[in-house]
């Protein structure tokens, strides 16, 4: 079957620096998301990986491994307002996107 | 430019009740899609659509029908509500097949 794996939850001190992992096992490969959810509100997008490597976005990384079938999201600098969940999505090779269930991210002082 | 609308924001039903639910995107996007989202679950995919006219069932479709009325519109209909279809349904677009999506602000439903 095809599975996306987070952590279900991270804490984070404010100005520190989290990395959040997701691991994926899926019938091809096509692409691997990051998504941001802010409690009761939707999810937005942050960042596409296709090729092996590290895709740096301001204060946001993302970093994928296609052989090893990782990628972790890296926030820099984190401010209360990165506290949220965190999604990642794997396209397959039927081009479907599978989701993960999400980390949440809190963020304290 | 709103993005993508969805309407209601919250919704409680009886079991055997109906709903529709009703999204619009204003990015001229082809491609549009319903998910449900569960604690502790990822997103799943209810039903999509490649373009005007098109439906394609997605991961969990059963109990639930879908209408692309126009590019713009994508509605969502729930014939007979049962309590495991309590849930928060999202609407989404995007410009190319199961890329970079946005999303309508969700509806949470709770069916009694």
């Amino acid at each position: 079957g095809q599975n996306i794996d987070q952590p279900t939850e991270m804490t984070a001190t404010e100005g520190a620096i989290v990395q959040i992992n997701c691991t994926y096992q899926t019938s091809g490969f096509n692409g691997l998301f990051w998504y941001q959810q802010h409690a009761g509100e939707a999810p937005t997008f942050l960042s596409y990986n296709v090729l092996d490597g590290l895709e740096e976005k301001g204060r946001f990384s993302s970093f994928l491994s296609r052989s090893k079938g990782y990628s972790y999201l890296l926030l820099k600098e984190l401010q209360m307002k990165d506290s949220a969940s965190y999604l990642c999505a794997v396209r397959d090779s039927n081009y479907q996107l599978i989701w993960g269930a999400g980390t949440k991210l809190i963020i304290k002082p | 430019n709103a993005g993508v609308t969805q309407t209601p924001k919250f919704r409680v039903l009886k079991t055997g009740q109906s709903m529709t639910l009703l999204c619009a995107q204003d990015m001229n996007h082809e491609y549009m899609y319903w998910y449900r989202q569960d604690p502790g679950m990822g997103l799943r995919l209810i039903h999509y659509s490649v373009g005007e006219g098109t439906t394609a069932k997605g991961e969990v479709p059963d109990g639930y029908n879908v209408s692309r009325l126009n590019k713009r519109e994508f509605s969502f209909r729930l014939e007979s509500a049962a309590p495991s279809q309590t849930s928060v349904y999202f609407c989404a677009s995007s410009s190319v097949a199961h890329n970079e999506q946005f999303f309508g602000p969700g509806t949470r439903l709770t069916v009694l």
